[in-house]
């Protein structure tokens, strides 16, 4: 069983800060990988980024960066220069058996001017 | 645009009454997934769908039930059984291919279901 652990329930952050939100996972296959998924007030999912558990370099995409620690079993999502259009939901997810997803229960985030 | 329409955004139930929420992709994609969300919650997987007329159930399957008798459909019918529906439903599909491990889900706008 595949397990995702998000201690944040919110945050709040300065307009053109960084921020971290937390992402711990628990499983027994040596092959998986993780998603960050953002969920606006409008409640679609939005794919931000991928980190395989294979892959040597943390995962990078625009603002978004993944800081992959496989030893601690933690995949954190850095967001960089936060813009207001930033606040929302951020779920972190891993993939499974049949690419099925596990979700976190996800971290709010707020961007203030 | 290809993307994937669940429709209706909002619905109604009664009590003891069925109802179907659709989902239809236009990605050529061929895993679907059916999620339920409760407020401030993550998503649970319902049920899902590797290909054309087979799905399996996922970890909260009591109560709904799907069909795939084509490849950009994949409906979800609430039951009477499902005591508990209020919820925000949300539909996903996936290209499929096992050997891309990095190929995310892609999802719809969802659903609203409530009960009168």
């Amino acid at each position: 069983a595949q397990k995702i652990t998000q201690t944040q329930p919110g945050m709040f952050v300065q307009e053109k800060e960084a921020v971290t939100l937390d992402c711990t996972y628990d499983t027994s296959d040596q092959s998986y990988g993780l998603f960050w998924y953002k969920q606006p007030s409008s409640g679609e999912m939005i794919f931000l980024i991928y980190q395989g558990s294979y892959d040597e370099q943390n995962a990078t995409e625009g603002r978004y960066s993944l800081n992959f620690q496989k030893a601690r079993k933690s995949a954190n999502l850095v967001i960089s220069a936060s813009q207001l259009g930033d606040s929302a939901m951020y779920f972190c997810a891993m993939r499974g058996d049949d690419y099925k997803l596990s979700f976190g229960a996800g971290t709010t985030v707020t961007v203030r001017a | 645009d290809g993307g994937i329409t669940q429709s209706p955004k909002y619905l109604f139930r009664k009590e003891g009454q069925n109802v179907t929420l659709s989902c239809e992709q236009n990605l050529n994609h061929d895993a679907m997934y059916w999620y339920r969300q409760d407020p401030g919650q993550g998503l649970r997987l319902i049920y899902y769908s590797q290909i054309v007329n087979d799905f399996q159930k996922g970890d909260i399957a009591e109560g709904y039930s799907v069909s795939r008798e084509k490849k950009e459909s994949f409906p979800l019918t609430v039951t009477s059984a499902q005591k508990n529906p209020t919820a925000f439903y949300l539909c996903a599909s996936r290209l499929g291919q096992r050997r891309v491990g990095k190929q995310p889900q892609h999802f719809g706008d969802g659903t609203r279901l409530s009960i009168l």
